[in-house]
C-alpha cells in the first residue's frame, strides 16, 4: 500500500536555525498538509497546500512557517528561525479527492 | 466543525469486541463522522467514516445512531495491536480543504 515518507525520522537544531522538514506525499494526491503534535498534546492543524498554493493555515503558521512543493513529488515545511516551543512532532498528510489523509510517521524535532 | 465528546480511556481484554463510543449532539445533517487511531510513536491512520448507515470495513465497523447524535467504533476482535490513542472526529462535506480537528480521543489498552 502507499505512504506518505517523511525524513529525517529525528532532527535536532540550534534556536535561531532554519531547519526543513520534508515529505514525499502519494504519488496522486493532490492535497498536502502539515500538522504538528508537542509531546502529550493534542495533533495541531498547521497549514493545507493545493494547486501549489496555501488553502488554509492556522494561528500557528506565522511568517516563520513556509511551505513548498519544489519538484512535483516532495512536499516541505520549512521554520526559517527555530524557537524552543517548535520543539514537536511534525506530521505531514496527503489525501486524493474525496478521500481520507493518509499520514506520515513524522519528524521528531528537537530544538536546543 | 462540531465538537465532539469521547471517553479519555478504556480497557479490552486481546480477542474481544470492543465498543467506543462518540457524542456529537450539534453534529449537521452535512457532517461526516470519521475515525482515526494514533498508535504509540506513528502518525494518525485513518480507520473508518460514513454519515448516516452504518459502514464496514476491513478495520472496523462504525454503528451511527439514527438521529446521528452518536456513533459507535466497533472492534470486533481486539488485538495487542490495536492499543492506540482513537479520535472521532466529523468533518463538513462542504468544507474546503479538509484540515482535521483532533481532540484528546480515548486511549484504548488492550489487556493480554
Amino acid at each position: 500500500e502507499p505512504e506518505v515518507t517523511q525524513t529525517p525520522s529525528h532532527q535536532v537544531t540550534q534556536m535561531g536555525q532554519e531547519v526543513i522538514l520534508r515529505c514525499v506525499p502519494i504519488s496522486n494526491h493532490l492535497y498536502f498538509y502539515w500538522y504538528r503534535q508537542i509531546l502529550g498534546q493534542k495533533v495541531e492543524f498547521l497549514v493545507s497546500f493545493y494547486n501549489n498554493e496555501i488553502s488554509e493555515k492556522s494561528e500557528i503558521f506565522d511568517d516563520q512557517f513556509s511551505v513548498e512543493r519544489p519538484d512535483g513529488s516532495n512536499f516541505t515545511l520549512k521554520i526559517r528561525s527555530t524557537k524552543l516551543e517548535d520543539s514537536a512532532m511534525y506530521f505531514c498528510a496527503s489525501r486524493g479527492g474525496g478521500q481520507p489523509q493518509h499520514f506520515g510517521d513524522g519528524t521528531r524535532l528537537s530544538i536546543l | 466543525d462540531a465538537k465532539t465528546t469521547q471517553p479519555n480511556s478504556m480497557e479490552s481484554n486481546e480477542e474481544e469486541p470492543v465498543h467506543l463510543p462518540c457524542n456529537h449532539s450539534t453534529i449537521s445533517g452535512t457532517d461526516y463522522i470519521h475515525w482515526y487511531r494514533q498508535l504509540p510513536s506513528q502518525g494518525p491512520e485513518y480507520v473508518i467514516h460514513g454519515l448516516t448507515s452504518n459502514v464496514n470495513n476491513r478495520m472496523a465497523s462504525l454503528a451511527i445512531a439514527e438521529d446521528r447524535k452518536s456513533s459507535t467504533l466497533i472492534l470486533h476482535r481486539a488485538t495487542l495491536r490495536d492499543a492506540a490513542v482513537y479520535y472521532c472526529i466529523l468533518k463538513n462535506s462542504g468544507a474546503g480543504s479538509y484540515q482535521l480537528t483532533f481532540g484528546k480521543g480515548t486511549k484504548l489498552s488492550v489487556i493480554p
